[in-house]
């Protein structure tokens, strides 16, 4: 059975800084996605960035990054020019076109400094 | 679009009693699912269709029921609810089952 792993429970960050959201999954596919999603103190979870395992290259969406490590089975996520209003809860999630369902981590929550 | 709605959006239910949770999408989307989340806690998949009219289960469905008589509706029921339910409730929904999820805003139920 896939896994999905989060091992950081709670990360803070200081307004404007960079930080990095670590995330390990176990699969034995080949073809897979893996997302990030997130969810604020409102409990609407929304989709934060999306990667398809065959593709080499790192998605991006504006401040959002991912260091995708095949090899590794590592798909952190990276927040940029961090604001107040990302803070939240953030999810790491896991799929493939044989599971029937996404596997999702047990979430890092990220406090945002002022 | 309203994407997917939720109700009710909270309730307090006796122990005992029976409650069907609604789901509604309007993304024509093949897949849905419902999920629980006890309070700081993650998500746990409970049940799950592929489309509609087949279920499964997910990892605590027992205590739960679930149909998919078409492709918009996914209700999920409580037969005879206990305090161990206390959570919040997301439907969610997805084109395929490996594609992203489109979450609902979640119903908070408390079992007294």
């Amino acid at each position: 059975a896939q896994t999905v792993t989060q091992s950081q429970p709670e990360m803070s960050v200081q307004e404007a800084e960079t930080v990095t959201l670590s995330c390990t999954y176990d699969t034995s596919e080949s073809d897979y996605y893996l997302f990030w999603y997130k969810q604020p103190p409102s409990r609407q979870m929304i989709l934060v960035i999306r990667q398809e395992a065959y593709k080499q290259q790192n998605a991006t969406e504006n401040r959002f990054s991912v260091n995708f490590q095949k090899a590794a089975k590592s798909f952190s996520l990276k927040i940029s020019d961090s604001q107040l209003g990302d803070a939240a809860m953030y999810f790491c999630a896991y799929s493939n076109t044989n599971a029937g369902k996404s596997t999702f981590g047990d979430g890092t929550t990220l406090t945002v400094k002022p | 679009i309203a994407g997917i709605t939720q109700a009710p959006t909270s309730q307090i239910l006796a122990a005992g009693r029976r409650m069907t949770l609604r789901c509604t999408q309007d993304m024509r989307h093949n897949a849905m699912y419902w999920y629980r989340q006890d309070l700081g806690l993650g998500l746990r998949l409970i049940h799950y269709s592929n489309t509609a009219g087949t279920t499964g289960k997910g990892e605590v469905p027992d205590g739960y029921s679930v149909s998919r008589a078409n492709t918009d509706d996914f209700p999920l029921t409580l037969a005879s609810a206990v305090p161990s339910q206390t959570s919040v409730y997301f439907c969610a929904s997805s084109a395929y089952p490996w594609e992203t999820q489109y979450f609902g805003p979640g119903t908070r139920l408390l079992v007294l």
